[in-house]
């Protein structure tokens, strides 16, 4: 079973707040990613990271920011929450070198902006 | 641009046979997986293809044709823990995921 954990699970806030939805995994996984999923709609790549101190932007990356200082954890915040941030956020790793493409998720964060 | 197409919603009866397509039109290919995920919970890895042909796992199967851009997961034997979304994304040339919207798989018993 996969070891990689998401907070906080369920999020409601308002508009303007600044927020930080935490990600860490115990696999010593070198790849880490953001991705954001809308019900019914494909998964969009927000952020990756190839290891420490290295990130990259996916496709809707522009309004929010990523860090890994360290190997296990890679937080995502958004500065300046809007409504349109609403949806569900998934975290996923994979070991560097396994090009199976085969990510390990964690459980998601729901957030909602009022 | 990148496309990965499946059909959004299937039925099929429990104990029954269902087969799930995917076409995609992508830069390079470094292969094509399909995850399942349950309602309200996150995507879990099913299968793998990069070379044509069938890879069977259990209940599950999963077909490759690059040539034509498809692919198909079949599965046997349907139970109603099946019920789920499946996900069919394919590696592109700088081995990122490109995912298709999920195909929602309902089990009537």
């Amino acid at each position: 079973e996969a070891d990689i954990y998401q907070t906080p699970r369920y999020l409601v806030i308002g508009t303007g707040k600044k927020i930080t939805l935490e990600c860490s995994q115990t696999m010593g996984h070198d790849k880490m990613y953001w991705y954001q999923q809308d019900p019914g709609m494909e998964l969009h790549l927000i952020h990756y990271s190839y290891g420490v101190n290295s990130t990259e932007k996916g496709d809707l990356s522009s309004e929010s920011t990523v860090s890994r200082i360290r190997t296990e954890h890679f937080p995502l915040t958004l500065e300046s929450a809007r409504p349109s941030h609403t949806s569900q956020y998934l975290c996923a790793s994979s070991p560097m070198g396994y090009e199976t493409g085969e990510l390990f998720f964690g459980e998601g964060s729901r957030l909602t902006v009022l | 641009g990148q496309n990965i197409d499946q059909p959004t919603e299937m039925t099929a009866t429990e104990g029954a046979i269902v087969q799930i397509n995917c076409t995609y039109q992508t830069s390079g290919f470094n292969g094509l997986f399909w995850y399942q995920q349950h309602a309200g919970e996150a995507p879990t890895f099913l299968s793998y293809n990069v070379l044509d042909g069938l890879e069977e796992k259990g209940r599950f199967s999963s077909f490759l044709s690059r040539s034509k851009g498809y692919s198909y997961l079949l599965l046997k034997e349907l139970q109603m823990k099946d019920s789920a979304s499946y996900l069919c994304a394919v590696m592109d040339s700088n081995y990122q995921l490109i995912w298709g919207a999920g195909t929602k798989l309902i089990i009537k018993p």
